[in-house]
């Protein structure tokens, strides 16, 4: 149980071209959903979280505007990165937990996805 | 605020030999602590978790990690390492106002023939 799937797996596009990345929750229902960049070697950074039904909140430093966050329904959130360029390469990786079994249940991760920007 | 430190880059250990993967955290209020693993290219997988309770709490694979509060440590243990735990590790922490996790900076175990 608590599948998280997340596609594409891997993208390779010029600059100036927004990418959507999708993250679904596959066998439970994800009331909240989390979005992360990974850079080589390093942790992951929260970009921000992102509530079913209402707007993502940012961390301090993620450009809203660049990643744009839609959560439209309780097993579906995806991340635009809206005219990509070469700095905005890294590995994303979205999460979810459950809305079911209180706050403390884990965040169930997806495989990530590799964003190349050329 | 919430935090974890992995003080290790790299632990390396014989198969068969036990590991340790340490993590220390800092949280006002009660902690709720996870580990968990990364593979290359793959997002992260939940190891284990601890809410309350025992403090020594089994998790998948034949992990485990101690909760001691004194020394506001969790380590992630495994008395005999296999080739195929060679993996990122992670500790993490969750906030408990804002439901936020954060992590550590990881820790590569390399685990040899």
């Amino acid at each position: 149980g608590a599948v998280v799937s997340q596609h594409p797996s891997r993208v390779i596009c010029k600059s100036g071209t927004s990418v959507k990345i999708e993250c679904r929750s596959l066998d439970f229902q994800a009331t909240t959903m989390f979005w992360y960049r990974q850079f080589p070697k390093k942790s992951l950074m929260l970009m921000a979280t992102s509530n079913e039904g209402s707007k993502a909140t940012y961390e301090q430093g993620v450009e809203k505007d660049k990643f744009l966050i839609n959560h439209a329904s309780l097993t579906l959130s995806t991340l635009t990165v809206t005219s990509a360029h070469p700095e905005d390469s890294s590995f994303y990786i979205c999460s979810a937990r459950s809305g079911t079994g209180g706050s403390n249940q884990p965040q169930h991760f997806g495989d990530g996805t590799r964003l190349s920007i050329l | 605020a919430q935090s974890v430190a992995q003080p290790e880059d790299q632990v390396n250990v014989a198969e068969g030999n036990p590991l340790t993967v340490k993590c220390t955290y800092s949280v006002s209020g009660n902690p709720y602590l996870f580990w968990y693993v990364q593979y290359p290219n793959r997002g992260l997988q939940f190891l284990l978790k601890y809410i309350t309770g025992d403090n020594l709490v089994k998790g998948s694979y034949g992990f485990e990690a101690e909760f001691n509060k004194s020394q506001t440590s969790f380590h992630l243990k495994k008395p005999s390492a296999l080739v195929s735990d060679s993996a990122l590790y992670f500790c993490a922490v969750r906030d408990g106002n804002f439901n936020k996790f954060y992590f550590g900076s990881g820790t590569k175990l390399n685990v040899k023939p």
